[in-house]
């Protein structure tokens, strides 16, 4: 059964600062991580998916992947209080197409 | 104008009741699923499916049954059995493709479920 943890936050940052999400994976196969943005009430939309090792950006996103110590990271730059929200990261369970497994998610609050 | 629809928004089911969650999507997506969300939890697989007449057990399927007639429609039910409802449904579908790596699940808005 694969695993997804995340800190659940809240992760408070002011504004215009970098927020730092971090997510670690349970399964060293897992080939492809996803992270969703879930505001308030609302369903999950993707905002990044990232396959290789390294870095992957996307506007003010930056996801970051190290399978040799199995953690993705997501970087959000110059934040803003839109950003406020829970993001959760997901691997599939097994590779193609699966199900996800989700993590708990991280409330992030980004203070103007 | 492509998506994911879930009816209704809220709905609120006494004990003892059955209720049926409709979920339709027009994206032409083959695999569909439905998902499980309590305060503060990320998402819990309930069932899902990528073909017609066909589905799959995720980890918290009892008390929960769902049917794919149409490969548009993934309706769930919530039946007596499931003994602690209460919570935020979503759907969500995906293509099945080429690439082994590549799996984006696009969400409906939710169904918030309460039994009274």
């Amino acid at each position: 059964q694969k695993e997804v943890e995340q800190n659940s936050g809240p992760l408070s940052v002011p504004e215009g600062a970098i927020a730092s999400l971090n997510c670690t994976y349970s399964d060293r196969g897992s080939q492809s991580f996803f992270w969703y943005r879930q505001y308030s009430g609302k369903s999950p939309e993707l905002i990044m998916f990232i396959y290789s090792n390294g870095d992957k950006e996307d506007g003010r996103f930056t996801a970051q992947l190290n399978k040799a110590s199995q953690y993705v990271s997501l970087l959000i730059r110059d934040s803003q209080p839109s950003d406020s929200a829970t993001y959760l990261c997901a691997v599939p369970t097994h590779s193609g197409n699966t199900p996800l497994v989700f993590g708990k998610g991280t409330r992030l609050s980004v203070i103007a | 104008d492509g998506g994911i629809t879930q009816s209704p928004k809220y709905l609120f089911r006494k004990e003892g009741q059955n209720v049926t969650l409709s979920c339709e999507q027009n994206l032409n997506h083959d695999a569909m699923y439905w998902y499980r969300q309590d305060p503060g939890q990320g998402l819990r697989l309930i069932y899902y499916s990528q073909i017609v007449n066909d589905f799959q057990k995720g980890d918290i399927a009892e008390g929960y049954s769902v049917s794919r007639e149409k490969k548009e429609s993934f309706p769930l039910t919530v039946t007596s059995a499931q003994k602690n409802p209460t919570a935020f449904y979503l759907c969500a579908s995906s293509i099945i493709g080429l690439s082994r790596a590549y799996n984006e699940q696009f969400f409906g808005p939710g169904t918030r479920l309460t039994v009274l």
